[in-house]
């Protein structure tokens, strides 16, 4: 298994230029994530997604859209990129049902850079 | 809301000497506690983790017990190694929905730096 994988691995954006990330997984996990990792700050959610067809937003939603037409994708769209969402961004998944001893798989990360 | 506050950084220690990070949450209800590591250059692994009170859990030779009284899941390892530098995060993970489904919420993390 590959595991959780994301592209591309570094980003350098314009301000109001438009991107996509994106992140698979070939573990059939029904819950996917993408998270936010700033300096000081730890790691904030974005958006999930508990299966395909159907997403919700995390803590920090504005400026980000995603879909989930597959299990196995989960790609997070910058529609206008901002300096304020120059951050390393990372994707996870785990099984549905994520209580007890499931676990979250994290991908390597994407470092975007908005000038 | 849940939070979870960790022990500020860097922490730098040499080879062989004790570590203790220190992590305290809040959260309403009983959540999950974890330790993730992450690799320079690299996602989040997770390292141990304990889903009731009192239960430790240990990985590698780190171990961290599941406080309630407390609040508190302090990470500890009795002899670190070079190979341990790495960023460390405490999480709690809650419900977030009515699908049954759970977030994790994460500390700042601690940079740690062993010396040979």
């Amino acid at each position: 298994n590959a595991g959780v994988t994301q592209t591309p691995k570094f980003q350098v954006l314009k301000t109001g230029q438009s991107m996509t990330l994106q992140c698979a997984q070939d573990m059939n996990h029904e819950y996917m994530s993408w998270y936010r990792q700033d300096p000081g700050m730890g790691l904030r959610l974005i958006h999930y997604s508990v299966g395909a067809g159907i997403t919700d937003q995390g803590e920090v939603p504005n400026g980000y859209n995603v879909s989930r037409s597959t299990t196995e994708d989960f790609p997070l769209r910058l529609l206008s990129a901002a300096p304020s969402q120059t951050s390393v961004y990372f994707c996870a998944s785990s099984y549905q049902r994520a209580r007890g001893s499931a676990t979250q798989y994290f991908g390597p990360g994407t470092r975007l850079t908005v000038l | 809301g849940d939070s979870v506050t960790q022990m500020e950084g860097p922490v730098t220690l040499s080879e062989e000497a004790f570590l203790t990070i220190n992590c305290t949450y809040t959260a309403t209800g009983y959540p999950s506690l974890f330790w993730y590591v992450q690799y320079p250059g690299e996602g989040l692994q997770l390292l141990l983790k304990a889903t009731k009170a009192d239960d430790k859990g240990s990985n590698k030779g780190f171990e961290a017990t599941y406080r309630k009284e407390t609040t508190s899941f302090h990470l500890e390892k009795g002899s670190v190694q070079v190979s341990d530098s790495a960023v460390y995060f405490c999480a709690l993970r809650v419900p977030i929905s009515n699908f049954g489904n759970e977030k994790l919420t994460f500390g700042t993390g601690t940079r740690l730096t062993i010396i040979p």
